[in-house]
């Protein structure tokens, strides 16, 4: 059976410090994989997609950046973090685009 | 451009009132509509999509073309039905999943 981690589970960095979240998936190959912002009354906002190693996509222009270095690793980074970056961040993997998607356990992330 | 809309942030009804999660898009083609939910220190997970025309811990949802709707319906809430909702749209053209900005779901006692 497939199954999707992600580590931390929670993170407090200082403001302007490096961010380095890692999201990995078992049990299935080549998934699309997805990063998620889910801010407090904001919701659900798509941040990067990847359908393939080395292919992101950016839905919102920010100080965040991902990578793919393998096929069934996500990577969600940051050079220098901003108050505004604090949230809960979803890692989610789907068979196909726009297919329903399975989300990983989560990373709540603090910003001081 | 596909857009999902919940206009509710909060609701809240008391155990075996009539629960109903409104939920609006926005698509020019024919769109395919997912509930998701996220149950307190749950992850968040797939509750029902349109297609299956089926009816996932008591809910259902219909969709509504002419008035591009996809509202999530219990006819008597339960207080375990308390959790974060939401609504989601995938685009046939392009594939691209949007989620709407989510419910809050409180079911008092």
């Amino acid at each position: 059976s497939q199954t999707i981690h992600q580590w931390p589970a929670t993170l407090v960095q200082p403001v302007g410090s490096p961010l380095s979240l890692e999201c990995t998936v078992e049990g299935t190959s080549n998934p699309n994989l997805y990063w998620y912002r889910q801010a407090a009354g904001r919701g659900l906002q798509l941040l990067f997609y990847s359908v393939g190693i080395g292919q992101i996509s950016s839905e919102v222009p920010q100080n965040l950046s991902a990578s793919r270095p393998q096929d069934r690793q996500f990577i969600l980074s940051s050079k220098k973090l901003l108050l505004s970056d604090s949230g809960f961040y979803l890692c989610a993997w789907s068979v196909g685009r726009g297919r329903t998607q399975y989300f990983g356990p989560g990373t709540r992330l603090l910003v001081l | 451009a596909q857009r999902v809309t919940q206009p509710e942030k909060l609701l809240s009804v008391f155990k075996g009132a009539p629960v109903e999660l409104k939920c609006n898009y926005s698509y020019s083609g024919s769109p395919e509509l997912f509930w998701y939910v996220q149950y307190s220190r749950q992850r968040l997970q797939l509750l029902l999509r349109h297609i299956s025309r089926e009816s996932i811990k008591g809910f259902t949802a219909d969709l509504n073309k002419g008035e591009t709707s996809f509202h999530l319906k219990k006819p008597f809430a339960q207080e375990e039905d308390s959790a974060m909702y939401y609504c989601a749209l995938r685009g046939m053209r392009n594939n691209d999943m949007r989620f709407g900005a989510g419910t809050r779901l409180t079911v008092k006692p």
